[in-house]
């Protein structure tokens, strides 16, 4: 069975870091693409980040650009993503995403539960 | 980068018949992905590439794409099908970039 458990949410100052985890297990890590999506309160999808299945090519939403960075760990079976400078609107649940593809696409068939991120003084 | 542009709510009676839209340049090269998701929580893929299914996603749901509009069908609505629906795509540059609709509330009469 597929899990991909998030973690490292919580509440932070803005201008603060935070570093988010996502677990990953039931299926072969290193194959597959994986992503970073996220829903602030009431609103609607918003992809955020997203690394092939060899950290070869990374992608960022503009929004994050500069900001954010993807990495992945085979030997531990993670995605992370580490935010730097987080502003009141980088508040949201993140998402973890499964690709159905080894490099890029648009079709992510698994999804973690989310954790949550609020920024906020 | 491109944009994604979904109707904010489409309603359907039960058991009839509802397309869900969505609209952009990004979808004359790319094919759309569909995914539903009830409140409180994580999103499901329904379908992707031309018009594929997970499995364990009713054949109720059928995907389509014409010109820059791709669409999601479900054929004879269920009370379970009421959710929200974002489509999503790549970017039309090519980049490593997604891009996903702002959502349709589907509301199941």
């Amino acid at each position: 069975e597929v899990q991909l458990v998030e973690s490292g949410g919580g509440l932070v100052q803005p201008g603060r870091s935070l570093r988010l985890s996502c677990a990953a297990s039931g299926f072969t890590f290193d194959d597959y693409a994986m992503h970073w999506v996220r829903q602030a309160p009431g609103k609607g999808l918003e992809w955020v980040s997203g690394i092939s299945w060899n950290s070869g090519s990374v992608g960022y939403a503009d929004s994050v650009k500069g900001r954010f960075t993807i990495s992945r760990d085979s030997a531990k079976n993670s995605l992370y993503l580490q935010m730097n400078s987080l502003r009141a609107e980088d508040t949201a649940l993140y998402y973890c995403a499964k690709d159905i593809r080894s490099g890029w696409s648009q079709e992510f068939d698994y999804w973690g539960q989310g954790t949550l991120v609020t920024v906020s003084s | 980068s491109s944009e994604l542009t979904q109707d904010p709510a489409v309603s359907v009676a039960l058991g009839q018949t509802v397309r869900i839209t969505c609209q952009g340049d990004s979808l004359r090269s790319y094919y759309a992905s569909w995914y539903q998701q009830k409140p409180g929580q994580a999103p499901v893929l329904v379908i992707f590439g031309k018009n594929s299914r997970p499995s364990g996603i009713p054949d109720r749901f059928s995907g389509s794409s014409s010109g820059n509009t791709a669409s999601l069908t479900i054929t004879g609505a269920q009370a379970e099908d009421e959710a929200d629906y974002y489509c999503n795509s790549r970017d039309s540059s090519g980049n490593p970039h997604v891009v996903f609709g702002g959502g349709t509330k589907l509301t199941v009469l």
